[in-house]
Formats: C-alpha cells, structure tokens, sequence
C-alpha cells in the first residue's frame, strides 16, 4: 500500500514564526503535492512538484515556499506564519492512472 | 479554466438507503478524468472512484457508481446500501492535464458535499 506521512497531525505557532510541513512518501513517486483545505473552499493547491529540485507553483503559492531535495520528501515552508494561514494542509502523491494518495493532513493553527 | 461545482454542502441519508451526491464541471477540453474522494472525519483522503472522458461507461466500485454525463458536463455520485462508514466529506475533481504525462497533473477540485448518515 502506498504510504504517504506528515511529520505532524497538529500543530500551533505564532504569528511571525517559521513552520516546516514534512512530507513524506515510500512509493517513489515523482509528483507530490501542497493543498490548503479550508471550509466551503475544498482543496487549493499551493505548489507541487514533479521531480528532485523542481517545483512549480500552484494556485495560491504566496506567503509560502517548497523544497524538494529528496525524491521521497516534499517539505512545505512558511516563512513568516500569519493568522491567515491557519488551515488543513494536505500533502499528496500520484501514482500513473491511479489518482492521488494523501496523507492525514496537519492541522496548522496561527496565533 | 475548468471549474467543479458541488451544490450541496450537505447531505443526508437513512442507513441502508440510496443517496446521488452532485457533482458538475466546466471545461473546454474533450478527454479528462474525473474522480470522487471521500475524506472521513479526522482521516485521510481516499479516492473511491474515477472515470476516463472517453469511456461512455460509467465506473462502479461495489456499492459506488457513478451517473457520468458528457455533454451535460455532470457526474455524480451514488452510494446504495448506505453504511455509517460513509459518512465523510465527498470531493468531486477534475483532472486537468500538465504536459502530457499520465502522472504529471494537477486536479481541480470542488467545494465538498459532507455525507451524514442516520442510523
């Protein structure tokens, strides 16, 4: 079964503060994904990336950047939280004709 | 751009009856896929069914089905027998294609339809 983790279930910092969202996937796939999940909105993707070192940016990329230095790793930055960045973020990968595989999401909350 | 619209927020069904969760897209393209998500509470997303533009066919998975109209741009989802199981979060998408490859993509979701089951 493919597996795909995120470092946390729920986390909270303060507004200003550097987060790190980990990702990881056992498969070896090659596309993996950001969503931003909030109420009424569904799924936003923020970026996603289709090989080592590459990224390309999704529909709502500002106030966050990537990094994908490891093919099973896909890493989600915030550089300086804001309150508006509290949400459900969800981390995916994709195996060929079979759709995207997601991990439990993390619950981000800014204060 | 493709859009996905689901209308109802909200849904609910006694158990073991039939439920249809609506799901309609605009695009200008004539061969994309189609997919239905469900997201339990506190659990992950799971894909529960997909379906290719060009099969006239629609996909079924045990007791998921889904009602896939071209030319309307409509495709929704029925579950009969409905168990407390699923009672979730369903999420329409649409496929929207990035260079070619099968793998390569980017999906375009709609809003969500939350599932409540009564015993």
């Amino acid at each position: 079964d493919v597996k795909v983790t995120q470092s946390s279930r729920y986390l909270v910092k303060r507004t200003g503060e550097k987060v790190f969202l980990e990702c990881v996937q056992d498969m070896d796939h090659e596309n993996m994904f950001w969503y931003r999940q909030d109420p009424g909105l569904g799924l936003r993707l923020i970026y996603f990336s289709y090989d080592v070192k590459m990224k390309e940016k999704g529909d709502i990329p500002e106030g966050y950047s990537v990094s994908r230095e490891k093919k099973e790793r896909f890493s989600l930055i915030l550089e300086s939280a804001s309150t508006n960045q509290t949400s459900m973020y969800l981390c995916a990968s994709t195996i060929t004709g079979r759709g995207q595989f997601f991990g439990p999401g993390t619950r981000l909350t800014v204060l | 751009a493709q859009t996905v619209t689901q209308s109802q927020p909200e849904m609910s069904v006694q158990e073991a009856e039939t439920v249809t969760l609506s799901c309609t897209y605009d695009t200008s393209e004539s061969d994309y896929y189609l997919f239905w998500y469900k997201q339990p509470p506190s659990r992950q997303m799971i894909l529960v069914i997909r379906q290719e533009a060009y099969k006239q066919q629609n996909a079924t998975e045990n007791r998921f089905s889904v009602n896939f109209q071209k030319a309307a741009k409509s495709f929704s989802l029925k579950i009969s027998d409905s168990q407390l199981g699923d009672a979730a979060m369903y999420f329409c998408a649409y496929r929207s294609p990035l260079g070619g490859s099968d793998s390569n993509y980017q999906l375009i979701w709609g809003a969500g339809t939350k599932l409540i089951i009564k015993p």
